[in-house]
């Protein structure tokens, strides 16, 4: 599994664009990015998946450069509820041990009025 | 309502039990998993499988079990509780690595 570094911790206000930067150096070529949120006391949510460029739904947006050695997670204008841990992972889509995921101690997002 | 459902959602055990930890979704994955978060850490896998009658083991196996007789269900036995198994136990599925997994609520576990 390829090892990810993303920031302990990250703060900003209400209404701000956030983003999230993750790297992962030895990512192997059948490696997606895979980015989760968790909120206290619940489970991970899927957030958003991609392998290269630019990935957007709904809840963010991905971008990866062309090496794809780093991602960034954005998220739009976020709200108090948008405070939560969010965790950047790299998948192995081909793989079929368990399709495993390496969770890592992710970024603890903290959004004030 | 479609998930992954997890029960119990609480449980306090003695040093030497031992329980089951049910877990049973209703999307018809293939994927489903068990993971382990203790307090400020990121979650750990313990057991997982890619379809019924499959199983393997995870990062941090030792002191459970698993079994997949069905596509919907995926219990966790804990074979003789220690209270390095006090944990709050995640549940997770997937149709495949394409999809990203559903988690569900969690069953917090206290060993005493």
């Amino acid at each position: 599994l390829a090892k990810t570094t993303q920031p302990i911790s990250m703060d900003s206000y209400e209404g701000q664009e956030v983003n999230i930067t993750c790297s992962h150096n030895n990512i192997a070529t059948n490696d997606y990015i895979t980015w989760y949120q968790q909120f206290p006391s619940q489970g991970p949510r899927f957030i958003i998946q991609g392998y290269k460029t630019k990935v957007t739904n709904e809840v963010a947006s991905l971008f990866i450069p062309a090496d794809r050695k780093s991602s960034t997670l954005s998220l739009p204008r976020v709200s108090l509820s948008d405070t939560a841990v969010y965790y950047c992972l790299v998948v192995d889509k081909n793989s079929n041990s368990g399709y495993a995921l390496n969770f890592g101690k992710g970024t603890s997002l903290l959004v004030t009025p | 309502n479609a998930g992954v459902t997890q029960t119990p959602k609480f449980q306090v055990l003695k040093t030497g039990q031992s329980m089951t930890l049910q877990c049973a979704q209703d999307m018809n994955h293939e994927y489903m998993s068990w993971y382990r978060q203790d307090p400020g850490m990121g979650l750990r896998l313990i057991h997982y499988s890619v379809g019924a009658g499959i199983t393997d083991q995870g990062e941090v196996p030792n002191g459970y079990n698993v079994s997949r007789s069905t596509t919907e269900d995926f219990p966790l036995r804990l074979l003789s509780a220690a209270p390095s198994q006090t944990s709050v136990y995640f549940c997770a599925s997937s149709p495949g690595a394409a999809y990203g997994y559903t988690f569900g609520s969690g069953t917090r576990l206290t060993v005493v």
